[in-house]
């Protein structure tokens, strides 16, 4: 079945960097669309981003610039790298694979927390 | 970005019938259909239809879905304590090419 675990996610200061790892099974990752969508404490879901299985993605205007998705096909890893953190981007970050353009199987999740 | 519209919440009797509305615009729900999503207080989220009214494999039939124009709706008949949860709309904006969600219903089974 789809497996989805999310990876990477830990307490960072204001201004620096982490990247959020996603490993995928149960399905022919290379051939799907995949996303990252974030919860903050208490909140609702916020999409972040989406990479489509040629490498083409597109983000949320809150992380324009500062995140950036990619991927692995040789591994089956997903991955968000985040730089230049603000504590508004504390929140627990999922991945998901996609269906029909919109986030269908979900991780677990994995928190970050921005703080100094 | 903006969302789409969700009451923040629902309040139903054990098993009553309970209609979620999610409201949107002609660049997303109105184009695009809208998906919805179950969420259980700590564990992610889990779909249960995408493009309006499709079903995912094991979604239980007291669940159903429609859309009338702009605005999208969720059924849940029957209420049991295990349909507490929040749930959520989803669906493509083409003229902003990104995913958008909806704010939240809180369903409360008294």
């Amino acid at each position: 079945q789809v497996q989805l675990v999310e990876s990477g996610g830990g307490v960072v200061q204001p201004g620096r960097s982490l990247r959020l790892s996603c490993a995928a099974s149960g399905f022919i990752f290379s051939g799907h669309t995949m996303h990252w969508v974030r919860q903050p404490p208490g909140k609702g879901l916020e999409w972040v981003a989406v990479i489509w299985s040629d490498g083409s993605n597109s983000y949320a205007d809150s992380v324009k610039g500062r995140f950036t998705i990619s991927r692995d096909n040789s591994k089956n890893i997903l991955y968000l790298q985040m730089n230049s953190l603000r504590a508004e981007d504390t929140a627990v970050y999922f991945c998901a694979r996609d269906v029909v353009g919109l986030p269908e199987a979900w991780g677990q999740g994995t928190l970050v927390t921005v703080s100094s | 970005q903006a969302g789409l519209t969700q009451p923040p919440s629902v309040s139903r009797g054990l098993r009553q019938t309970a209609t979620l509305t999610c409201t949107g615009n002609s660049n997303n729900v109105g184009n695009q259909g809208a998906a919805w999503l179950q969420q259980h207080q700590g564990h992610p989220p889990k779909l249960l239809f995408y493009r309006d009214n499709n079903r995912p494999s094991g979604i239980s039939e007291r669940f159903s879905a429609s859309r009338s124009g702009n605005t999208a709706s969720l059924t849940i008949t029957g209420l049991q304590p295990e349909d507490e949860a929040d749930y959520y709309c989803s669906t493509w904006d083409f003229s902003l090419s990104v995913v958008i969600f909806g704010g939240g219903t809180k369903l409360t089974v008294l």
